[in-house]
């Protein structure tokens, strides 16, 4: 059984650009979820994908969009990067639809940089 | 909307002591909590959850969590600390399922441990 597992690890990227972030959830789970954590916070909750559907979503402006692939695997993309978008991006994978009521597993995340 | 408090920001514990970590949440039905750790630059471990039935819950590394209606609470305990604890902490939330989108989980905004030798 393979883990959640993101790429890239570390990223910059300047001021206005473009970014893609990819996660392969564990083996046997359908949804993802994908949660921004900035320096010293918390994760916050961004969107969540069920069935290759946009679930539900946090308080995220509309340049932050995602996909999820058949495999159940997924994208983040963030359009117009901000320097408040520097963060450390977490997905994490789980069975049921509802996120509360059943474990997420987290992948390592990838540390964007935003200059 | 739901939402978690960790009260206490940093904590520093000797080794071999006990530890207790404050949780307290907002939430108007009954909640499904947890609590996860992070270490330096990865990502976040499950240490416990609770969903029903019995309040103490026993985790991973020795760790165990009660949760207490009356208080809004979700406290983490541990008996005593290893040098290999300090790190992260982060008490979540996530919303019974009532059908309809899904919400994710709220996340409090961590306690740092630190375990003095």
């Amino acid at each position: 059984e393979t883990g959640v597992t993101q790429s890239p690890t570390h990223l910059i990227k300047t001021r206005g650009q473009q970014v893609t972030l990819r996660c392969s959830s564990q083996s046997g789970h359908n949804t993802v979820s994908w949660y921004q954590q900035a320096l010293g916070q918390g994760p916050q909750f961004i969107f969540q994908y069920y069935r290759e559907e946009e679930n539900g979503r946090g308080n995220f402006p509309p340049r932050f969009s995602g996909l999820q692939f058949p495999n159940y695997s997924s994208e983040l993309n963030v359009n117009a990067l901000e320097l408040d978008d520097s963060a450390l991006y977490l997905c994490a994978s789980s069975l049921a639809r509802r996120q509360g009521n059943t474990e997420a597993f987290f992948g390592q995340g990838t540390r964007l940089t935003v200059v | 909307a739901q939402s978690v408090t960790q009260p206490d920001i940093h904590i520093t514990v000797s080794e071999g002591a006990s530890l207790e970590l404050r949780c307290n949440y907002s939430y108007g039905a009954t909640p499904y909590l947890f609590w996860y750790v992070q270490s330096p630059g990865q990502g976040l471990q499950l240490l416990l959850k609770y969903f029903s039935g019995d309040t103490l819950v026993q985790g991973i590394k020795g760790f165990e969590a009660e949760f207490k209606r009356s208080q809004s609470s979700f406290n983490l305990r541990k008996p005593s600390v290893h040098w290999s604890d300090a790190a992260e902490y982060f008490c979540a939330v996530g919303v019974s399922d009532s059908g309809g989108g899904a919400d994710g989980l709220t996340f409090g905004k961590g306690t740092h441990l630190i375990i003095q030798p």
